[in-house]
């Protein structure tokens, strides 16, 4: 069953500490996104990767991290450095640098305690 | 830069009623529009889109046409049902931006019976 996985479906961390969302892909897509949604924002960018082993910061990249060592895993770290991390965090994939469509996950919901 | 500017919501429509939802948008080159919808506590999904002037994309009764003139992509649809609560999202990408998704605020739809 083709898709995209986001784990886990929520998840409550402590200030201070760091965590890591999980996105995992089997659409054989190049390019994958981390976007956040907080209430009345839409979705704002927080990184990108094209190809394996590369990555680029998006318009709100400070406070988080992220690794791409294999085509199908893109996870993304929230450390303690983001200030107002609790959102809801959603995975995309794309293709190809293309005009087709992104494809989401079903998201991640963080909880600062 | 790229922007996308739509209709703030909240939309409260009974069943069976006539629905818009204004987007217009500005970008550099010559963008991708797109429709996504959100249902409560799930990633974003694909409703339509259009690529090139006056193109006209639908899918499940809604209807949203390219209008270069006007820089604009209005989502419609004749007749809301129940099941259409959700949020929707007017989006834009473009070879400019390095076909990464720029992304409305996002309007909350609800339809009563």
């Amino acid at each position: 069953d083709g898709g995209i996985t986001q784990s886990p479906k929520y998840l409550f961390r402590k200030e201070g500490q760091n965590v890591t969302l999980s996105c995992e892909q089997n659409l054989n897509h190049d390019a994958m996104y981390w976007y956040r949604q907080d209430p009345g924002q839409g979705l704002r960018l927080i990184y990108y990767s094209q190809i394996v082993n590369d990555f680029q910061k998006g318009d709100i990249a400070e406070g988080y991290s992220v690794s791409r060592e294999k085509k199908e895993s893109f996870p993304l770290t929230v450390t303690s450095a983001q200030k107002n991390p609790t959102a809801f965090y959603l995975c995309a994939t794309h293709r190809d640098r293309s005009y087709n469509e992104q494809f989401f996950g079903p998201g991640t919901r963080l909880t600062v305690l | 830069g790229n922007s996308v500017t739509q209709m703030e919501g909240p939309v409260t429509l009974s069943e069976e009623a006539f629905l818009t939802i204004n987007c217009t948008y500005t970008a550099t080159g010559y963008p991708s529009l797109f429709w996504y919808v959100q249902y409560p506590g799930e990633g974003l999904q694909l409703l339509l889109k259009a690529t090139k002037a006056d193109d006209k994309g639908s899918n499940k009764g809604f209807e949203a046409t390219y209008r270069k003139e006007t820089t604009s992509f209005h989502l419609e649809k004749g007749s809301v049902q129940v099941s259409d609560s959700a949020v929707y999202f007017c989006a834009l990408s473009d070879k400019g931006s390095n076909y990464k998704l720029t992304f409305g605020k996002g309007t909350l739809l609800t339809v009563n019976p």
